[in-house]
């Protein structure tokens, strides 16, 4: 069965950086994109952008272009986001999500992770 | 961006109603329209996609219709796990966007 397996809770300082992990299992890993979504406590979702495993391409919302990098380690199935120059309100559950599409994008996100918790305080 | 508007933002009801969430898109966007189920401390799960097309697995008590600019999502009879926040997600075009969520509770 599919999975998506995300690394846990961090406590950053106001300037840091955070990456957090995606471990992939249950489906090809390189045949689907990877979304990363934020959810801020008692908000909605928000979408940063999308990672193709496959060739290593990446797509950025316009919101957070120069400050996040997504990359990923074929050998373990794993996606990663960085976020750098955290600040108050990026404090946040960071999902992954696989994109229902194979070799394709649909932004369909089929399947998510369970939720990495960043925290962003002084 | 494309803006997605749901109503209502919350919604009451008891085990056995039927219930319907609508979602407008700021402009036309077709059928990509997707609708998302997420219960308190755990990640959102797909329900159904492209406006009407149920997600493998999904009961069929759910249903969703619509094209263009509005879109409504369908509950038809409820049961107590159904009790959650719904969202609806446009695929249309890059960046995709969500509603705002709409709180179902008892």
């Amino acid at each position: 069965q599919v999975q998506l397996v995300q690394s846990g809770a961090e406590v950053k300082k106001p300037g840091a950086s955070v990456k957090v992990s995606c471990k992939a299992s249950g489906y090809t890993f390189t045949g689907h994109h990877v979304h990363w979504v934020r959810q801020a406590p008692g908000h909605g979702l928000e979408w940063m952008g999308w990672f193709n495993p496959n060739s290593g391409e990446t797509n950025y919302a316009q919101k957070f272009q120069g400050r996040v990098t997504m990359t990923r380690d074929m050998s373990i199935n794993t996606a990663y986001m960085e976020l750098s120059g955290l600040k108050s309100d990026d404090t946040a559950l960071y999902y992954c999500a696989k994109e229902w599409g194979y070799s394709a994008m649909y932004y369909i996100l089929d399947y998510w992770g369970q939720g990495t918790l960043v925290t962003v305080s002084p | 961006d494309i803006q997605m508007t749901q109503s209502p933002s919350s919604l009451s009801a008891s085990v056995g109603d039927r219930v319907t969430i609508t979602c407008r898109a700021s402009q036309s966007i077709g059928t990509y329209l997707n609708w998302y189920q997420q219960k308190p401390g755990k990640a959102p799960k797909l329900l159904i996609y492209a406006a009407s097309t149920l997600q493998s697995g999904v009961p069929s008590k759910f249903s969703g219709s619509g094209s263009g600019t509005d879109f409504t999502f369908t509950i038809s009879s409820l049961q107590p796990e159904d009790f959650a926040t719904y969202y609806c997600q446009q695929s249309h075009s890059a960046p995709p966007t969500f509603g705002q969520g709409t709180k179902l509770d008892i």
